[in-house]
């Protein structure tokens, strides 16, 4: 079946704009993630969304970062006012029901703000 | 803060040579995940392993979990090139089972 798709695969934007990125998690699966991996580095936790539960936004790293999940599939993630430092890769993950199950991760979108 | 830390940052081997990943972490988990990722792809789930287990393979990847010393190893044996991969541990730390705590990673160069 298919996987996790993220798109775009890449987004090159000015800095100040407003970006959205999409994530559509593996059908069926209860719990989506987004990380951010900057290069060479580990994956930095941002929002996680499980079911109809309230999503644990304690990763995002400022007011200007948003995500949404509609009808508990797709999510759209939003970063506003763009900078620089926010240029990295962004990644989504979905798995059957939380952390206890492994993660099916998309290959990301790579975000560059010049 | 990080709750896994690999070691080595960095390891460079030769086909078919074995290579041992090490994985720390600090409190009680319910299980510890190893994941590789391809340069430019996302991550590709390998083995979890639960608390109360301690050994897992599966094919080449050997994954050990010593609660005692809160550790975990991945070995990888009879390397080959398509193994060049950066690989990370995530653990589910007891008591929060919503998010995993992912390390920073262990970078694999197999050389031909």
């Amino acid at each position: 079946g298919a996987g996790v798709s993220q798109s775009p695969s890449n987004k090159v934007t000015e800095k100040g704009k407003d970006v959205e990125l999409r994530c559509d998690p593996i059908s069926g699966h209860t719990a989506l993630y987004w990380y951010r991996q900057s290069l060479g580095q580990g994956l930095e936790f941002l929002i996680y969304f499980q079911g109809n539960s309230a999503p644990d936004k304690s990763g995002l790293p400022s007011d200007r970062f948003s995500a949404e999940r509609t009808g508990g599939s797709v999510s759209t993630l939003t970063i506003q006012r763009t900078q620089q430092e926010d240029s990295a890769v962004y990644l989504c993950a979905s798995s059957s029901t939380g952390a206890q199950e492994p993660q099916h991760f998309g290959d990301g979108t790579r975000l560059s703000i010049l | 803060s990080q709750q896994g830390e690999e070691d080595p940052q960095a390891l460079s081997i030769q086909e078919g040579e074995n290579a041992t990943m090490n994985c720390s972490y600090k409190t009680s988990i319910n299980n510890l995940q190893w994941y590789r990722q391809n340069s430019g792809r996302g991550l590709v789930h390998l083995i979890l392993i639960r608390s109360n287990e301690r050994e897992k393979h599966s094919g080449r990847l050997r994954v050990t979990l010593d609660t005692s010393k809160k550790s975990s190893s991945l070995l990888i044996t009879a390397s080959r090139a398509a193994d060049t991969a950066s690989y990370f541990c995530a653990t589910d730390y007891a008591g929060n089972n919503r998010k995993l705590i992912w390390g920073l990673g262990t970078s694999l160069a197999v050389n031909p």
